[in-house]
């Protein structure tokens, strides 16, 4: 597509629920992040997909987290037992993974645990 | 370990005055820095980016950054400001080989006063 895709735009959703946000990143990108941003933390790095090397998953905050990319394409990030300090915009961005060419950003998703 | 520091949280500016956003970072090696914006609401926006080159660059809506080696820092510039520029700025450094794993600053809001 002409962007990066994500849905769903918002999700609320009860503590210790289960959830999974998309990304669509740009066609032929070979490269996905996922960050997170949320006011008390400000903008962070969570995981980076490149081609088909294995993710780089240093900057998930607990094993709660995980996410998966499909295809080389779209990615799922799941937050299992969500938990209220999750709530947060989830951003994911993508590139074609060269030096320095800066990320496409999509509008993200922001989740609420109550 | 790398960081990025907007020591200025926010900053309001008259419409049609010159603007400066501030931004030092701290990185091992020779770094990749951007800038993005981020309206309410909306993700970000790349503005400009620096790897390599004139340490003078220029961006997107009249925005330019000055890389100064010797100071550690990128900050952007605009010489005449306009309501539409009211946002959030973000400066980062990319920590990876490709440059696009970024590790941002706090932010600073901008806002624009008529």
């Amino acid at each position: 597509g002409a962007g990066v895709s994500q849905s769903p735009s918002n999700k609320v959703t009860e503590k210790g629920k289960d959830v999974e946000l998309r990304c669509d990143p740009i066609s032929g990108h070979t490269a996905l992040y996922w960050y997170r941003q949320s006011l008390g933390q400000g903008l962070e790095f969570l995981i980076y997909f490149q081609g088909n090397s294995a993710p780089d998953k240093s900057g998930l905050p607990s094993d709660r987290f995980s996410a998966e990319r499909t295809g080389g394409s779209v990615s799922t990030l799941t937050i299992q037992r969500t938990q209220q300090e999750d709530s947060a915009v989830y951003l994911c961005a993508s590139s074609f993974g060269l030096g320095g060419q800066g990320n496409t950003f999509g509008s993200g998703t922001r989740l609420t645990v109550v | 370990a790398q960081s990025v520091t907007q020591p200025d949280i926010h900053i309001t500016v008259s419409e049609g005055a010159s603007l400066e956003l501030r931004c030092n970072y701290s990185y091992g090696a020779t770094p990749y820095l951007f800038w993005y914006v981020q309206s309410p609401g909306q993700g970000l926006q790349l503005l400009l980016k620096y790897f390599s080159g004139d340490t003078l660059v220029q961006g997107i809506k009249g925005f330019e950054a000055e890389f100064k080696r010797s100071q550690s820092s990128f900050n952007l510039r605009k010489p005449s400001v306009h309501w539409s520029d009211a946002a959030e700025y973000f400066c980062a450094v990319g920590v990876n080989n490709a440059g696009n794993m970024l590790t941002f600053g706090g932010g600073t809001r901008l806002m624009v006063k008529p």
